[in-house]
């Protein structure tokens, strides 16, 4: 268990509907980052924050944003979802800095109707 | 940009066999590389992490190896189980803003009994 929890685990919204996936840590590490998975793509990088109010983007981050406004928590938000947006949702933080092992939460399954 | 590759996607073997999984990368610029398992419908674990500085890396059945100037990482695991069926994914990461993991599309082994 790396302390990580992940909400909610399942959703389903309509198209057009914001969402907000949350992250939480209980470690106080720095890293944290945001992955999607999706069959025929693998995991793709979203967005990454390298402490409070420092995040930046990933590979695939158009559509979405993040916000960190306390070490523990990371929130995702789907500001108008899209159906190319359901996918496996994966938090992820990074424990030794000098090693930069990554750690992942339990993922969210988001369906966009 | 790092692209990964992990050959075979699948791989069938009976109880008692070793695995060996490969995995190849683009970019030889790598900071480390990070081994993972992957249950169905669940998260993923981490099993080694490998530096860039290093040749290999033991933990229990497990070994890794890294070749850094030929971009090519293998797994081995030895006297295979049951219990080792999952999808095995290789992520090398760069040594830049985020130390960001570049995923492979993953071996999907299966040991049978």
């Amino acid at each position: 268990d790396a302390g990580i929890t992940q909400s909610p685990r399942h959703k389903v919204t309509e198209t057009g509907t914001p969402v907000t996936l949350r992250c939480h840590q209980t470690e106080n590490h720095r890293y944290m980052y945001w992955y999607r998975q999706d069959p025929g793509h693998g995991l793709r990088l979203i967005h990454y924050s390298y402490g409070v109010k420092d995040t930046d983007k990933g590979e695939v981050s158009d559509g979405y944003s993040v916000s960190r406004s306390k070490t523990e928590d990371f929130l995702l938000t789907l500001e108008s979802a899209t159906s190319s947006q359901t996918s496996v949702y994966f938090c992820a933080i990074s424990k030794r800095e000098g090693q930069n092992e990554q750690f992942f939460g339990p993922g969210t399954r988001l369906t966009v109707l | 940009k790092q692209e990964v590759t992990q050959i075979p996607a699948a791989l069938s073997v009976p109880e008692g066999e070793n695995l060996v999984l490969n995995c190849s990368f683009t970019d030889s610029a790598i900071y480390n590389l990070q081994w993972f398992r992957q249950d169905p419908g669940k998260g993923l674990t981490s099993l080694l992490l490998i530096q860039s500085s290093q040749r290999e890396q033991t933990s229990g059945r497990l070994n890794a190896s890294l070749d850094k100037s030929s971009g090519r990482s293998t797994l081995y695991i030895a006297a295979s189980q049951p219990g080792d069926s999952a999808t095995y994914l290789c992520a090398p990461s760069i040594k830049a803003a985020g130390n960001k993991l570049t995923f492979g599309g993953g071996t999907r082994v299966l040991v049978k009994p």
